[in-house]
């Protein structure tokens, strides 16, 4: 079975701190990641993708990849209370593009 | 939400009873994704659909069957509903390009009651 694990939460950070979200997956072979953000009530929406590993940014967010570890983790620098959410992460699991998530972390940014 | 309607966006229904929840897409992607949303799993995928009639089944498909009879419509029917089923159902696409981002539609809240 494979799996994709995320931390619960709820990670609380004050305004304008760093904000570190954390993904392990059991799947050796995967090669595609992704980190969605999805509000309350609300649908998921994508933040970004990740295949090679190493670092990629993207304004305020940073994903990061290292599948020695088989670990993926998203940074949100100068938190705003707007980013309180549950930040999903997710891996292409077999043909068809089809994605597996874990549970999500609910991130609570407080001025 | 990327060209996706989702419909119902509510419906409360009776245990034993058939539903059917719409997807429909302006994107013309070829593959279409059914999900569920429950507290403490995160989204779950039910069927998918890589074609108009080609479609597969996914994590958690017991109970439900889906058609895809033209490219921007995927259909997900519950055969006869349980209280078990009550959840957010989540209909996704994707291109198979752009690191084969989904995109995801609006969602329907089910009760079955």
């Amino acid at each position: 079975q494979k799996e994709v694990e995320q931390n619960s939460g709820p990670l609380s950070v004050p305004e304008g701190a760093i904000a570190s979200l954390n993904c392990t997956y059991s799947d050796r072979g995967s090669q595609s990641f992704f980190w969605y953000r999805q509000y309350s009530g609300k649908s998921p929406e994508l933040i970004m993708f990740i295949y090679s590993n190493g670092d990629k940014e993207d304004g305020r967010f940073t994903a990061q990849l290292n599948k020695a570890s088989q670990y993926v983790s998203l940074l949100i620098r100068d938190s705003q209370p707007s980013d309180s959410a549950t930040y999903l992460c997710a891996v292409i699991g077999g043909g068809y593009n089809k994605l597996i998530f874990g549970a999500g972390t609910r991130l609570a940014v407080h001025p | 939400d990327a060209g996706i309607t989702q419909s119902p966006r509510h419906k409360v229904t009776e245990t034993g009873t058939p539903v059917t929840l719409r997807c429909h897409q302006t994107e013309n992607h070829r593959y279409m994704y059914w999900y569920r949303q429950d507290p403490g799993h995160g989204l779950r995928l039910i069927h998918y659909s890589y074609g108009v009639k080609d479609t597969d089944k996914g994590e958690v498909s017991d109970g439900y069957s889906v058609s895809r009879s033209k490219t921007e419509d995927f259909l997900l029917t519950l055969e006869s509903a349980t209280s078990s089923q009550t959840s957010v159902y989540f209909c996704a696409i994707s291109d198979g390009g752009a690191g084969e981002t989904q995109y995801f539609g609006p969602g329907t809240r089910l009760l079955v009651l």
